[in-house]
Order: structure tokens, then sequence, then C-alpha cells
């Protein structure tokens, strides 16, 4: 099974905020990701958290991080037709490798 | 500009055929990975390598091949041992495996089987 989950999917009208939520189980993760997916494209990093933090803001996204519980949310606020794609949580793994969940496909709807 | 090309965008195999899926970096990244992506399913990690000439199997490995002469290129054979290879191939590379760039992608390679 999956280290890392996610819901599939996530529907957010336009101009509203939307919270994508994910649960990690490596607790000696140093950084957390979140990557957005376009339809037919490669993977784009988003942001990331550095496991010290507890919140990171860039723009109209922020990123909360639960250690304790192994809680990551990405906030992402105003939201916009162009913000509709797939979102992947990431940890780096005790190998150094990325462990990605299997993505929320975030709709936007006028 | 320093990025990450995989060619081609799309590929055909027919059933039984070997293809092999091309992966270059000018980004002097170490590491490089492959990931199979699926509908529902995520990424799963093919191969990886963290260093010209060593490679390491990732969690489904069976019915692919890689090399890395080159620190530049990272390219993936899908063999005719691969039951099912029809899906979307991404292509990754870093610095150093961890850190906050995490990965840098490719923009993918969709192969289908016909």
């Amino acid at each position: 099974g999956e280290d890392v989950e996610q819901s599939l999917f996530l529907s957010v009208r336009e101009g509203d905020s939307s919270v994508i939520n994910c649960t990690y189980t490596d607790s000696s993760s140093t950084y957390l990701y979140w990557y957005k997916q376009e339809p037919g494209a490669g993977l784009q990093l988003l942001t990331y958290i550095f496991s010290n933090m507890d919140m990171k803001q860039d723009q109209r996204l922020t990123v909360l991080l639960n250690k304790k519980d192994k809680h990551l949310s990405l906030r992402i606020a105003d939201t916009q037709t162009g913000d509709s794609a797939i979102y992947f949580c990431a940890e780096i793994d005790s190998w150094g490798k990325l462990q990605f969940g299997a993505g929320t496909q975030v709709v936007v709807t006028p | 500009d320093g990025g990450i090309t995989q060619s081609p965008k799309y590929l055909f195999r027919k059933e039984g055929q070997n293809v092999t899926l091309s992966c270059e970096q000018n980004l002097n990244h170490d590491a490089m990975y492959w990931y199979r992506q699926d509908p529902g399913q995520g990424l799963r990690l093919i191969y990886y390598s963290q260093i010209v000439n060593d490679f390491q199997k990732g969690d489904i490995a069976e019915g692919y091949s890689v090399s890395r002469e080159k620190k530049e290129s990272f390219p993936l054979t899908v063999t005719s041992a691969q039951k099912n290879p029809t899906a979307f191939y991404l292509c990754a590379s870093s610095a150093d495996g961890q850190g906050a760039n995490g990965y840098t992608f490719g923009s993918g390679t969709r192969l289908t089987v016909v």
C-alpha cells in the first residue's frame, strides 16, 4: 500500500479556497512537497515545507504541517480555473527517495 | 535554459517489441529517476540512479531496463517482458535526491501498446 495518502477528488467554485489534505508515514522526512500536474504534462514543484516548520505561505498557497499527526495540507486561496489539475503530496523516505500520494484531482467550476 | 527533456512525447509499440524512452538533462544533476503513472495510482518508481554507471531497482522494475553511461542521460527500455506497458512515463532528476528543490520532472512520454 501507499505510504502517502490523499483524497482522490475535490470540486471547488472559482473564487473559493481549496484545501487538499495528505497524510504520510515517514516521521524522519526532512522535506515535504506539493506538486501540480496539468493534463498530459509532467509534475511541477509548487511548494515545499521543511519538517521543522508548521506553516509556509507563498502568495495564494499556504502549507500547514502537523508532525504529530503526520498531516500535511495545501490551501489555495481565491481558486482560479487555471488551478484545475492533479495535486501530489510527496515525502522524502529514509532512502532519500520521493514517495508520492495517488494525487488529488481538483476541478474548479465557474 | 536548464531542464529535463523526454522524447518522444507519444510512442506506440507492437506487442512483443522492446522500446526505449529517452531522458536527457542539462541541470548537472547527479540523480535521475523513472516513474510510471497510471490513472488513480499516482507515481510508481521503476528505476533510479544516484551516480553515473550505477542504478537501482525501484518498486516495479520487472520488465524494464535502464543504463546510466553519462550523467546527462538515463534511457529506459520497456521490454517485451512487461505485460502491461501502456502508461505515462515520467523522468525526473535531482541534485542530491533531497533538499528544498525536490525533483525536476520532464514532460513525460505516453506509451501505448497496439
